[in-house]
C-alpha cells in the first residue's frame, strides 16, 4: 500500500529564517498532496496543495514542490514567524478505487524562535 | 460557513468499556471519513463514507469498531470493548464531493483514554 515518508521530525529555526520539509511517497497513481498544519490541540488545516499535473505552487510565504518522477514533494516556509510554530503534516492521495483517500506522513514539529 | 463538529471532545474510559463518538460533517459536504490520529503520529484513515455508503473500511478493526451514517449526513463511530490502544485523537473529516483530490476539513476531534 502508499506508504509516506517524512522529514525531519523536528526542526527548530530563527525567526526570519525558512524552513523546508520534505516528504516523499510510494503509489505513482498518487496525484494529490495536500499540507496540513495542526497546532496543538487543534485540529489539522490546510494550508496548502498541489495537484500532480503541476510542479510548484505559491501561496504568500508558503509554496510547496513536487517531483513526480522522484516521487517527493517539498513544503517551504518563508521569512518564518513565531505563529508558524506547529506540527506540520504531508499526505498523498491513495490511488486507484479509493478515491479521496489520504495518506500521511508522521508529521514535522516547527520551532520558531524569536 | 460551519465547520466539522464533533462530540464530546474529550471521553475517558476503562478497558472493556464502550464507547461512542458522534460527527456532523459541514452542510452538504457527501463524503465523510474517520481518522484515528495516535499521540506523534499522522492520521490513519478507518473508514470513509460517500452519503451512507461504505467507500472503504479496509483499516477499520471490525472485531471492536463499528460506524454508521444512516441518513448520508451524521455519523457516529463506537469501539465495543475498548483496549488500552485505542488511546487517540479520533478526528472526523468531510470533503464536498466524491472524486478524487477533494480538500479534506477536519473536526476539532475527540481524544480518548483507555485506562
Amino acid at each position: 500500500g502508499e506508504n509516506v515518508e517524512q522529514h525531519p521530525s523536528t526542526l527548530s529555526v530563527q525567526e526570519g529564517d525558512s524552513a523546508v520539509i520534505k516528504c516523499t511517497y510510494s503509489d505513482s497513481a498518487s496525484n494529490y498532496f495536500p499540507w496540513y498544519k495542526q497546532e496543538l490541540g487543534k485540529r489539522p488545516q490546510l494550508i496548502i496543495d498541489i495537484r500532480s499535473n503541476v510542479g510548484e505552487k505559491k501561496d504568500q510565504r508558503i509554496a510547496v514542490t513536487l517531483n513526480k518522477t522522484a516521487k517527493h514533494f517539498s513544503l517551504h516556509i518563508t521569512e518564518t514567524q513565531p505563529e508558524d510554530s506547529a506540527v506540520y503534516f504531508c499526505a498523498a492521495s491513495m490511488g486507484g478505487g479509493s478515491q479521496g483517500n489520504l495518506i500521511f506522513g508522521k508529521g514535522t514539529k516547527l520551532s520558531v524562535k524569536p | 460557513e460551519a465547520g466539522v463538529a464533533q462530540s464530546p471532545r474529550y471521553k475517558i474510559i476503562e478497558k472493556r468499556q464502550s464507547v461512542a463518538f458522534w460527527c456532523n460533517p459541514i452542510s452538504g459536504h457527501a463524503t465523510l471519513y474517520w481518522y484515528q490520529q495516535i499521540l506523534g503520529q499522522g492520521p490513519k484513515l478507518l473508514i470513509q463514507f460517500q452519503n451512507n455508503g461504505v467507500v472503504d473500511d479496509s483499516q477499520l478493526p471490525k472485531d471492536r469498531f463499528s460506524a454508521e451514517r444512516l441518513k448520508g449526513v451524521d455519523s457516529t463511530l463506537k469501539i465495543q470493548p475498548a483496549k488500552l490502544e485505542d488511546s487517540a485523537v479520533y478526528l472526523c473529516a468531510s470533503s464536498l464531493g466524491t472524486g478524487n483530490n477533494e480538500k479534506l476539513f477536519f473536526g476539532s476531534g475527540t481524544q480518548l483514554s483507555v485506562l
